[in-house]
């Protein structure tokens, strides 16, 4: 079944705790991305990545760190985690940018 | 840098009614492509409907299609025979012709009325 897989999905952490949430995709997609989601500011792009070791700046990428070294997986960490952070996040998977994105289930973060 | 704007934070339509949700983005790109993705009290994200700009002809998919107009930089979401499984967030969303920077608007919540 093609899909977007993340984990975990619910997280609890304290405030200065490194996380990573990984990221998989099985459709062999170029295109991965992860996005924040916040009531009345809909999603807000973090970071992009358009192929393996390329990498770029969304919207809201202070306090997040991304990497691809392989063509399906794009983990998000956050190296010192504050309340600020807590937010539902969502990652999702085209073949190119502009093509339909496929979105994961979604990571509900809470940093106290 | 893009942006996107849906002014209408909440809207209600009675089953069976027709409902449109509106979308005015701003660029300076002449082509690029914009997209409705409906999110349902699962979270789960889904994808409603795709308009490419260069395409002048609207797109449609069975109940729901959109109504262009690049010049005035409207992309608006027209749902027809509305279904209660309809109820849901509806983000209207943005990314330019190389596939890089996508922008989400705020959102619209509908409620489908039996």
């Amino acid at each position: 079944e093609a899909q977007v897989t993340q984990n975990p999905r619910y997280l609890i952490t304290v405030t200065g705790k490194k996380l990573t949430v990984t990221c998989s995709q099985n459709m062999n997609h170029e295109y991965m991305s992860w996005y924040r989601q916040d009531p009345g500011l809909g999603l807000r792009q973090i970071y992009y990545s358009m192929n393996v070791e390329v990498t770029d700046k969304g919207d809201v990428p202070e306090g997040y760190k991304v990497s691809r070294k392989e063509k399906r997986n794009f983990p998000l960490i956050l190296e010192s985690p504050s309340p600020n952070q807590t937010s539902l996040y969502f990652c999702a998977s085209s073949f190119v940018g502009r093509d339909t994105q496929y979105f994961g289930p979604g990571t509900r973060l809470t940093v106290l | 840098a893009q942006t996107v704007t849906q002014s209408q934070p909440e809207m209600s339509v009675q089953e069976a009614e027709t409902v449109t949700l509106s979308c005015t983005y701003d660029t300076s790109e002449s082509n690029y492509y914009l997209f409705w993705y409906k999110q349902p009290p699962s979270r789960q994200m889904i994808l409603v409907i795709r308009q490419e700009a260069y395409k002048q002809q609207n797109a449609t998919e069975n109940r729901f299609s959109v109504n262009f107009q690049k010049a005035a930089k409207s992309f608006s979401l027209k749902i027809s025979d509305s279904q209660l499984g309809d109820t849901a967030m509806y983000f209207c969303a943005f990314i330019d012709n190389y596939g890089q920077n996508f922008v989400f608007g705020p959102g619209t919540r509908l409620s489908v009325l039996p």
